[in-house]
């Protein structure tokens, strides 16, 4: 069974900071990865879909990479504002087009 | 991205009673659609599956009499939570796929926030 983890659980940084999210799987044998963002209360709203013939993909502030030898994804967030405060999910497809999800991580950005 | 519109965004109702919670895909036709679970600062833990035209295939540990699924067309499916207690209370999220054009991105409702008291 396909595990998802997540790490840092939470995270604070000062506004103008990077952050860096880590997320590790233990099945390599996925399809694609999405990175989600989660407000209090809200349903998941998706940042970046990378399809596992890729190695990155960027949108505005936000790059996240693949590398599914190591089964590792990480999402950058470049120059932090605290409207990035949200909770981070990470979550990949295998072959039964099903999700699996990380626990998520925290984001605090302090003005 | 395509959109996913779940309702009802909150509901409360009394102990014993049955909630029906939708979730439509406005425009693109989903295949497959999926509905989670979240407890507070917890994951999205899938409850079910359910393809077009056929059953939904629940995830163990999930009980079908109690959390009815039905994919009642290519845009809509929709969860029953029957004879509701307070330990249901939870935040529902649904989510679509148009599984014909492969393992495609797939799309999350607003979620739905039921308390059972």
């Amino acid at each position: 069974k396909q595990e998802v983890t997540q790490i840092p659980a939470a995270l604070s940084v000062p506004e103008g900071e990077n952050l860096v999210l880590n997320c590790s799987f233990t099945d390599s044998a996925i399809y694609n990865l999405q990175w989600f963002r989660q407000d209090p209360g809200k349903g998941l709203t998706s940042l970046l879909l990378i399809q596992s013939s890729q190695r990155e993909q960027t949108s505005g502030r936000l790059n996240a990479s693949l590398d599914k030898s190591s089964g590792r994804s990480t999402l950058y967030i470049a120059a932090s504002q605290p409207g990035d405060s949200a909770t981070y999910l990470c979550a990949d497809t295998t072959n039964d087009y099903k999700l699996s999800f990380g626990a998520g991580t925290t984001v605090t950005v302090r003005a | 991205g395509a959109v996913v519109s779940q309702h009802p965004s909150r509901v409360i109702c009394k102990s014993g009673t049955s909630v029906k919670i939708e979730c439509r895909s406005l425009d693109f036709q989903a295949t497959t659609m999926f509905w989670y679970r979240q407890f507070p600062k917890q994951s999205l833990m899938l409850m079910a599956t359910s393809n077009e035209g056929s059953k939904a295939t629940y995830e163990q540990g999930v009980e079908k009499d109690k959390f009815l699924i039905n994919h009642a067309s290519l845009t809509l499916s929709t969860l029953t939570v029957t004879s509701a207690h307070p330990e249901d209370s939870s935040f529902y999220i649904c989510s679509a796929r148009d599984a014909r054009q492969g393992i495609t991105e797939a799309f999350f409702g607003q979620g739905t926030r039921l308390t059972v008291v």
